[in-house]
């Protein structure tokens, strides 16, 4: 079964500071998916970046990039030029590729890291 | 463009209760899964329906059930609540039921067993 390993439970960072999140995830699957989302409190899960294991290239939208290390099977998050709207949970998901109809779509997360952006 | 919507926004159930929670996916996505989320901890697997069927299930004992109707829109069933069910209730939405596409989920309901 995949697991998804999030080790740091709470992290700060000044305001413009960058941090990194970690994530280390168990599968035996060659292709899938892996995503970081965003929880801010009392407000809705948003997507903030996604990665196909297929791709060498680490994926990055704006300030958010990735540092995926399919080997080491790590998949951690950047976040550069912190900004104080970007205090929130985030978690760390796998997802398999389709086989058929089973299973597909089953997003596994992590036990998410806490971030506060201080100002 | 509404997003994923959810009702009731908070609920209270006494122990052995039963509760239903619904869900709309986005206009379009036909694809609906359903996610626990206990205080402090991940989001958890329930169910996943596409094109109203099942088409995954997690580890949640049988008193857990759902449904997704023609409109795709989406009902979760608990019955004989227990303490340890109190938990955020999530639904997320996609285009289609295969693995990869973005899941967009709704703003939850709150459920509370006392």
């Amino acid at each position: 079964a995949q697991t998804v390993t999030q080790s740091q439970p709470e992290m700060s960072v000044q305001e413009a500071e960058t941090v990194t999140l970690s994530c280390t995830y168990d599968t035996s699957e060659n292709n899938y998916y892996l995503f970081w989302y965003k929880q801010p409190p009392s407000r809705q899960m948003i997507l903030v970046i996604r990665q196909e294991a297929y791709k060498q290239q680490n994926a990055t939208e704006n300030r958010f990039s990735v540092n995926f290390q399919k080997a080491a099977k790590s998949f951690s998050l950047k976040i550069s030029d912190s900004q104080l709207g970007d205090t929130a949970m985030y978690f760390c998901a796998f997802m398999k590729p389709s086989h058929g109809s089973s299973n597909t779509g089953k997003l596994i997360f992590g036990q998410g890291t806490t971030l506060q952006v201080k100002p | 463009d509404a997003g994923v919507t959810q009702s009731p926004t908070h609920l209270i159930k006494t122990r052995g209760q039963q509760v239903t929670l619904r869900c709309s996916p986005i206009s379009g996505h036909k694809s609906v899964s359903w996610y626990q989320q206990v205080l402090g901890q991940g989001p958890q697997f329930i169910f996943q329906y596409y094109e109203k069927e099942e088409r995954g299930r997690g580890n949640f004992p049988d008193r857990f059930s759902a449904r997704q109707f023609p409109n795709y829109s989406s009902e979760l069933n608990v019955n004989a609540l227990l303490l340890g069910d109190s938990a955020l209730y999530l639904c997320a939405s996609s285009l289609i039921g295969a693995g990869g596409y973005e899941q967009y989920f709704g703003p939850g309901t709150r459920l509370t067993v006392t």
